[in-house]
């Protein structure tokens, strides 16, 4: 299978700091790339994991490990317009993506 | 550069009804992508097209035909609209290359089936 689990719902302080996780099938997997939706918009790329580590990209970063199948996207000193969707998605063979369900982050004063 | 557009924004159909989406997109993409997204819930692929004169289908193609005569269209078709068709549809585009996993997607399409 293809899918992903990743939690529903978190939410956070501004200026704090959350890990959204995601855990993955590993049947034909090839990375796994975070987007950001916010309400009535569209997905945008954040990052993309291939191989182990962690990818910084300014205050977002995203971390994979491959033995354990499962990854997570970092939120650093949080601000009011975090507030989003935010969707892991591995790749396919032939740069196709599934996508996880999404978690929802809610970002308090 | 416009990105990716999509035509039209918002439409309201009846059941039996068809109607074509379009996509365009001026980055010089190769691969092209049709997405529904249902209420609180992730993406999934309708059909794609990783070339001009090319499609494939995607995890939930029943309903839906698509077709890439120029490369940078990618149209989105349903013959006959059933309401379980009401949904947020997003066009996508990607190089194709190197990083390949960007895909630059559009504002969305709000579709309506009654």
């Amino acid at each position: 299978g293809q899918s992903l689990e990743q939690p529903s719902e978190v939410t956070a302080v501004e200026g704090a700091i959350v890990q959204i996780n995601c855990t993955y099938q590993t049947s034909g997997f090839y990375g796994l790339s975070w987007y950001q939706q916010h309400d009535g918009g569209a997905p945008t790329f954040l990052s993309y994991n291939a191989l182990d580590g962690l990818e910084e990209t300014g205050r977002f970063s995203s971390f994979l490990s491959r033995s354990d199948s499962y990854g997570y996207l970092l939120l650093q000193e949080l601000q009011m317009k975090d507030s989003a969707s935010y969707f892991c998605a591995r790749r396919n063979a032939g740069n196709m993506l599934t996508f996880g369900g999404g978690t929802r982050l809610m970002v308090k004063p | 550069n416009a990105g990716v557009t999509q035509t039209p924004k918002f439409r309201v159909l009846k059941t039996g009804q068809s109607m074509t989406l379009l996509c365009a997109q001026d980055m010089n993409h190769e691969y092209m992508y049709w997405y529904r997204q249902d209420p609180g819930m992730g993406l999934r692929l309708i059909h794609y097209s990783v070339g001009e004169g090319t499609t494939a289908k995607g995890e939930v193609p029943d309903g839906y035909n698509v077709s890439r005569l120029k490369k940078q269209n990618f149209l989105l078709g349903l013959e006959s609209a059933a309401p379980s068709q009401t949904s947020v549809y997003f066009c996508a585009s990607s190089y194709g290359g190197d990083p390949p996993e960007t895909q630059y997607f559009g504002p969305g399409t709000r579709l309506l089936v009654l």
